[in-house]
């Protein structure tokens, strides 16, 4: 099993639509939680970090699901410059392992 | 200094030859990460150094894979005896504190074919 599971999709949705994207992770001890954002032959780029009492950034809000070990991202109003592969990103800052554990990525494509 | 540098951008070199890769990070960030993706997959975490200290290896970092940070600046990774398996994007991050909302910094990326 992957330590971090997304649906790979594609997500196909109009403009304007609202998508939510959903990650789960194997490691209980994860301890901090990213969604990163990569667009197509370019490196991630952070989009937010994730709380636990859940946040929100403009258009896109994240949640944080500890008992359940569940991440989510919410895009309102999508837009066509939202098309990108979102990779939900975990990491346990309590162990040896100091590096970030990625999913496989949900690819989003908004269409006009 | 703007950002995490990598050169090359894209090497293409034939299965058996040796590679060698740079990474030029943050500055007065102290740790440095190795990662390969391949297609249709998230980065994959090879490596890391706190300033000249190699902390971590993956077992993905087979014999064939060695990386230095000799100065706790720059870094290499290095590939030898490269296999076909190898062709990937290797990305370097680098980052100033775990457990910071301010995530990691990629850097472009080296894009590696093994022909």
């Amino acid at each position: 099993r992957k330590e971090v599971e997304q649906d790979p999709g594609p997500f196909n949705v109009p403009e304007g639509a609202t998508v939510a994207f959903n990650c789960t992770y194997s490691n209980s001890a994860s301890q901090s939680f990213f969604w990163y954002r990569q667009d197509c032959r370019k490196e991630p780029k952070l989009l937010m970090s994730v709380y636990s009492s859940g946040n929100e950034d403009g258009r896109f809000t994240a949640q944080l699901n500890r008992a359940s070990q569940y991440i989510s991202l919410l895009i309102r109003d999508s837009k066509l410059s939202d098309s990108a592969t979102y990779l939900c990103v975990v990491t346990p800052f309590d162990t040896g392992r100091r590096a970030l554990t990625f999913g496989s990525g949900t690819r989003l494509q908004v269409q006009p | 200094d703007t950002g995490v540098s990598q050169n090359p951008r894209h090497k293409i070199t034939k299965r058996g030859q040796n590679v060698t890769f740079r990474c030029d990070p943050i500055s007065e960030h102290n740790r440095l990460y190795w990662y390969r993706q391949t297609l249709g997959q998230g980065p994959e975490f090879l490596t890391y150094f706190q300033n000249e200290a190699q902390l971590e290896k993956s077992r993905l970092l087979s014999d064939r894979f060695s990386a230095e940070r000799p100065k706790g600046s720059f870094s290499t990774l290095e590939i030898q005896r490269t296999e076909q398996g190898d062709s990937a994007m290797y990305l370097c991050a680098s980052s100033l504190a775990p457990g910071s909302n301010y995530g990691y910094t990629f850097g472009s990326g080296t894009r590696l074919t093994v022909v």
